[in-house]
């Protein structure tokens, strides 16, 4: 059974503070990874496939690395905005995309 | 990005009746369209895989039977649950893709089903 991971689970930061989440997978037969982010009430937003072990992807404030052999990514947020709250996910592709079950980020002005 | 529409949102419904939900890709042919289900605090489990014009392949554990899958075209797919029950209150959400390596999936919004 495949599995992924993420952590922490929750994560309440200040406004203007930087922070940033792990998500765990199998490092055995990577193919690519997605990044999600998914806001109340609104579809799962994509914010990165990443594929190549030492992949870096920027996206304005938010940024993700990739580690394929030791099986981790990185999604960070650079100087976090109340309106960075959401969800967010990564998903493993295998035959399936494989979801985590989230890092719920809450900003506070 | 592209856009898929999920119908409807939320939906409550009496014990024993059946809901159909509609996932449309808006903008793409979508090769292949999956069904979640969200259950509180825990990941989306995928529940089945449709292609167009074929049966759905089922994850382990999923009633056939009970959770119906239609993928009559390639921007359109349906589930619908069949003969409801309090149990099967819960998130569903339907994912679409145009890439047979899943490197691109869109999302449609989801549908929150109560079951009374």
């Amino acid at each position: 059974i495949l599995n992924v991971e993420q952590s922490p689970q929750s994560l309440h930061v200040q406004e203007g503070d930087s922070t940033n989440f792990t998500c765990s997978f199998p490092s055995s037969n990577f193919y690519a990874l997605h990044w999600y982010r998914w806001e109340t009430a609104k579809s799962p937003e994509a914010l990165f496939v990443m594929t190549l072990n030492g992949d870096e992807k920027k996206k304005g404030r938010i940024s993700a690395t990739l580690n394929t052999k030791e099986g981790y990514s990185y999604l960070y947020i650079k100087g976090s905005q109340p309106e960075d709250s959401a969800t967010y996910l990564c998903a493993f592709i295998a035959d399936k995309l494989i979801f985590g079950t989230g890092t719920r980020l809450q900003v506070f002005p | 990005g592209a856009v898929v529409s999920q119908h409807p949102s939320w939906v409550i419904c009496k014990s024993g009746t059946s809901v159909k939900i509609e996932c449309r890709s808006l903008d793409f042919q979508a090769t292949t369209m999956f069904w979640y289900r969200q259950f509180p605090k825990q990941s989306l489990m995928l529940m089945a895989t449709s292609n167009e014009g074929s049966k759905a392949t089922y994850e382990q554990g999923v009633e056939k039977d009970k959770f119906l899958i239609n993928h009559a075209s390639l921007t359109l797919s349906t589930l619908t649950v069949t003969s409801a029950h309090p149990e099967d209150s819960s998130f569903y959400i339907c994912s679409a893709t145009p890439r047979l390596d899943l490197t691109e999936a869109f999302f449609g919004q989801g549908t929150r089903l109560t079951v009374v």
